[in-house]
């Protein structure tokens, strides 16, 4: 299958730091997508991304879809208690939708 | 209201003993697919269908098989459980693959 490598693996954040991650990949994707997952729950879609360059923003999330469309990233503005969890990137292309391994964000205590 | 259900959210069952998790979606979207989440690894495609009767293998499945008799159903059946696929199930359903994919609660299996 498509390998997505998702880093970091976890972070430990505090509240109103600004956190990053990424995904690569060898293989080329025509869309990105990034989804977080709560405890117990489904992974929820954060942001979408359709095409190579493209930087959209959701509120104090920001990601981008890299040019050559092997990767994407994503930006957490000053973050709070809530944006623990696991985030998810996925990339799709013709046939199939890929997910990277996860992002485990939790609060530094 | 909008949603993806999948029955049952927990089961146990005995190695061989075949069973069925259901999926079911009201959103009348036609790209469906299963996937197994395992610590470290993240979540891995099993099975998904492009509409009634177009299903295709993901990346893992082996073990596993899917139907899509109707557009709302795509039931994931393990026809010899073993113990290698104790895992976290999810069914998700959206328009096309590339556009936002809804996913049910989860199933948490365990073959013992």
């Amino acid at each position: 299958g498509q390998q997505l490598n998702q880093s970091p693996q976890s972070m430990f954040i505090q509240e109103g730091e600004d956190v990053s991650m990424n995904c690569t990949s060898s293989s080329i994707f025509n869309t990105w997508l990034w989804y977080k997952q709560d405890p117990g729950e489904g992974p929820v879609l954060l942001i979408a991304l359709y095409k190579a360059g493209e930087l959209t923003s959701n509120g104090r999330l920001t990601a981008q879809f890299g040019i050559t469309r092997k990767d994407s990233f994503l930006n957490i503005s000053a973050s709070i208690p809530s944006d623990v969890g696991i985030y998810f990137c996925a990339g799709a292309n013709d046939y199939k939708l890929s997910f990277g391994a996860g992002t485990t964000v939790t609060v530094r205590a | 209201e909008a949603q993806v259900t999948q029955n049952p959210r927990y089961l146990i069952t005995v190695t061989g003993k075949k069973l069925t998790v259901t999926c079911s979606q009201n959103m009348n979207h036609e790209y469906m697919s299963w996937y197994r989440q395992d610590p470290g690894l993240g979540l891995r495609q099993i099975y998904y269908s492009m509409n009634v009767e177009v299903t295709d293998k993901g990346d893992v499945p082996e073990g596993y098989k899917v139907s899509r008799k109707e557009k709302r159903n795509f039931p994931l059946i393990l026809e010899s459980p073993s113990p290698n696929q104790t895992s976290l199930y999810f069914c998700a359903s959206s328009f096309t693959m590339h556009t936002e994919a809804f996913f049910g609660q989860g199933t948490r299996l365990t073959v013992v």
